[in-house]
């Protein structure tokens, strides 16, 4: 199975807002809403930030939102914050009941 | 609260086995809502799904590393486990468990990871 695309580093300003992509195919991202993000700090592991394309955890801030249109999964960070600077990875359940992650997106807080 | 946490040599020879034991504390690892994963991430580089368990003892593999790689689980011990067979220097990475929920097919719970470098 291939991984989901990801750009490779998005950058934005405090206070700015910024999306990254997360693009597969209809056998993965358009077939399913079970599309996830994760945050990852260096030396850290990945932590759950968005699930079923929309849905945050308890104790996730609001200024971490997602979306889906086609193949394409989205996740929006508002109100960028120094904290928020990590890798950002994506993952959707498969047709072949597997899972698949995303080639990952390194965030820059400038 | 709900803790996972890797263990296992880290260092093996090339085409040896690697073998890993994720331990659950805080929680049955018998519960039904759950699978059991792991997980890993060579240096510098992206994740990696490698399989999982569910207590029932029904597994799905990653295709690419399907042909080496079994998962079992030791419910009396609450712990699972990873082996994988034949590994080369592309096999060294960070090895995480992760507990999966069943229904929304996610990663919700992370161990802290392991490094295990494959080298002679």
């Amino acid at each position: 199975q291939s991984a989901l695309t990801q750009p490779a580093s998005v950058s934005g300003s405090p206070g700015q807002s910024i999306t990254l992509s997360c693009t597969g195919t209809s056998s993965d991202v358009g077939g399913f809403n079970h599309v996830s993000w994760f945050q990852q700090h260096p030396g850290k592991a990945p932590q759950l930030i968005i699930y079923d394309v929309t849905n945050r955890p308890s104790g996730v801030s609001n200024r971490f939102s997602g979306s889906k249109s086609g193949n394409t999964a989205s996740l929006t960070i508002s109100g960028l914050q120094a904290e928020d600077e990590a890798d950002y990875y994506c993952s959707s359940y498969t047709s072949s009941t597997t899972l698949v992650f995303g080639t990952g997106t390194e965030v820059t807080v400038l | 609260q709900v803790q996972l946490q890797e263990s296992g040599p880290g260092l093996v020879k090339p085409s040896q086995t690697l073998s890993l034991t994720c331990t659950v504390s805080g929680d049955s690892i018998s519960n039904d809502n759950y699978y059991w994963s792991w997980i890993r991430q060579p240096a510098g580089k992206g994740l990696e799904w490698i399989g999982h368990i569910y207590t029932s003892g029904i597994t799905n593999y990653n295709p690419s590393l399907k042909t080496r790689v079994t998962i079992s689980v030791d419910t009396s011990k609450n712990q699972f486990s990873l082996k994988l067979s034949s590994v080369t220097a592309a096999d060294t990475a960070v090895y995480y468990c992760a507990r999966g929920q069943r229904w929304l097919q996610t990663f919700d719970l992370w161990g802290r990871g392991t490094l295990v470098t494959v080298s002679s």
